[in-house]
């Protein structure tokens, strides 16, 4: 299966800052990825659809200007979560397609203080 | 819209029991995949099957298995003689079939199985 590298595994940052997670593709060239959140104890959401070379892909109710999603290489997505606020502190995980399958980064842990 | 119910939250079992984790899923796709994944305390998502809606043969991977019945849409997860390290929060999840919704994924709200000595 393909190997997906998510970076960093934790972050703890100041509220009003901003933080930038990413999500790499190392074996082989991913046009698509995804990014989900978890909150604690509950299930995974899909945020949003990240597609190489072009805007991504919100889902409702989820706020673009907020989070930012960048595609700019087939092997490598960012997420910016911008002024980040406690409500933000949540598990990111990103998924990246290969044919029909999905793999999975480790996981962020954001912590908002 | 697809949807995902796990009824279950959270189960507790000793060691060496046998434990169902219960999945009903709703689509309105005529095909579409299903999939249980694994997430121990660290967070990391541990794929453990993904069924396809055309194959509705059972499967077994040693202490695992699966039973998919399309009828009752339901693809419940058994673990037989459960260990220790089986503990974890188990989730189902259900996507489409096409080229890009079948990595975009719907899952459940997830089973926290706990394995007591």
């Amino acid at each position: 299966g393909a190997v997906v590298s998510q970076h960093p595994s934790w972050v703890i940052c100041k509220s009003g800052t901003s933080v930038k997670i990413e999500c790499r593709s190392l074996d082989f060239q991913a046009t698509t990825m995804f990014w989900y959140r978890q909150f604690p104890k509950q299930s995974l959401m899909l945020m949003a659809t990240s597609n190489e070379g072009s805007k991504a892909t919100y889902e409702q109710g989820v706020e673009k200007d907020k989070f930012l999603i960048n595609h700019a290489s087939l092997t490598l997505s960012t997420l910016t979560v911008t002024s980040a606020h406690p409500e933000d502190s949540s598990f990111y995980i990103c998924s990246v397609k290969w044919g029909t399958e999905a793999f999975f980064g480790q996981g962020t842990r954001l912590t908002v203080v | 819209a697809q949807k995902v119910t796990q009824a279950q939250t959270e189960i507790s079992v000793v060691e060496k029991e046998d434990v169902t984790l219960d999945c009903v899923y709703e689509t309105r796709d005529t095909t579409y995949y299903l999939f249980w994944y694994k997430q121990p305390p660290s967070g990391e998502l541990v794929f453990l099957i993904r069924r396809n809606s055309f194959d509705e043969q059972n499967e077994i991977s040693g202490r695992y298995s699966w039973n998919f019945q399309k009828s009752t849409s339901s693809f419940n997860f058994t673990i037989t003689a459960s260990q220790v390290v089986d503990s974890a929060v188990y989730f189902c999840a259900l996507s489409g079939y096409g080229e890009t919704s079948g990595s975009r994924l719907t899952f459940g709200e997830g089973t926290q199985l706990t394995v007591n000595p």
